[in-house]
């Protein structure tokens, strides 16, 4: 199975700081058809995920624009341009290009 | 809107099966999307336990592979989750989910456990 590696395991950020997430996977998630299945989400204390980024880059419809996702191959991160208060809570990258699904360990983004 | 929503018992025995049901609102399982079945373990970690197509085809992490079972109900609009032999290692909370992550239940918490 495909390991993703996610760090820093915890991050803590003071209201409008920017701040990043790396997502390191251990082989290249390129797939064949050409995309590359590299997902993130938002886990808010209490709260179901929430997709966030989809396909490296993609912003999912209604998510801040604060939130932005670059990467390729094995090596990718999340950016959060200015952290807000209902940012708080765990993240998770999460790769579709081999069977079967993994996440990252997640990382717990609280307050400093 | 779409909408998922888990059920099931909260508390199986070790040995026993656990069945969650999925239900769907707000779109046709059979359309567009896939679904499937995602835990958390205590202390964050999760796991993609499998899923079911929008023509009923079926994947499951091969890890999980002779021990589960994931089937639908269409006229209901609803699907389900079946695990075999229990150990307290499946306590976890549930999840179903568009297989896109799009869309996602509550989550329910399932406890293993005599």
């Amino acid at each position: 199975d495909v390991v993703l590696t996610q760090t820093p395991p915890t991050l803590s950020a003071t209201i409008g700081q920017s701040v990043s997430i790396s997502c390191r996977s251990s082989q290249s998630l390129l797939h064949s058809h050409g995309n590359t299945y590299l997902h993130w989400f938002l886990q808010r204390p209490g709260q179901s995920p929430q997709l966030l980024i989809y396909l490296v880059s993609r912003l999912e419809s209604g998510v801040p624009n604060r939130f932005s996702g670059s990467g390729s191959g094995t090596d990718f991160t999340l950016k959060i341009s200015g952290v807000e208060a209902e940012d708080l809570g765990v993240y998770y990258c999460v790769q579709g290009s081999h069977a079967p699904w993994t996440f990252g360990g997640g990382t717990k983004v609280e307050l400093k | 809107e779409i909408q998922l929503q888990e059920s099931g018992p909260g508390l199986v025995k070790p040995s026993q099966s656990l069945s969650l049901t999925c239900s769907v609102t707000g779109y046709t399982i059979t359309s567009g999307y896939d679904w499937s079945w995602i835990r958390k373990f205590p202390g964050n970690k999760m796991e993609w336990m499998g899923y079911i197509s929008n023509s009923g085809s079926t994947d499951y992490n091969p890890s999980l592979k002779i021990r589960i079972s994931i089937t639908r109900d269409t006229s209901k609009n609803q699907f389900f989750l079946h695990l075999n032999s229990v150990t307290t290692e499946d306590t976890a909370t549930y999840y179903c989910a568009s297989t896109a992550l799009a869309y996602w239940g509550q989550g329910t918490l399932v406890t293993v456990s005599s």
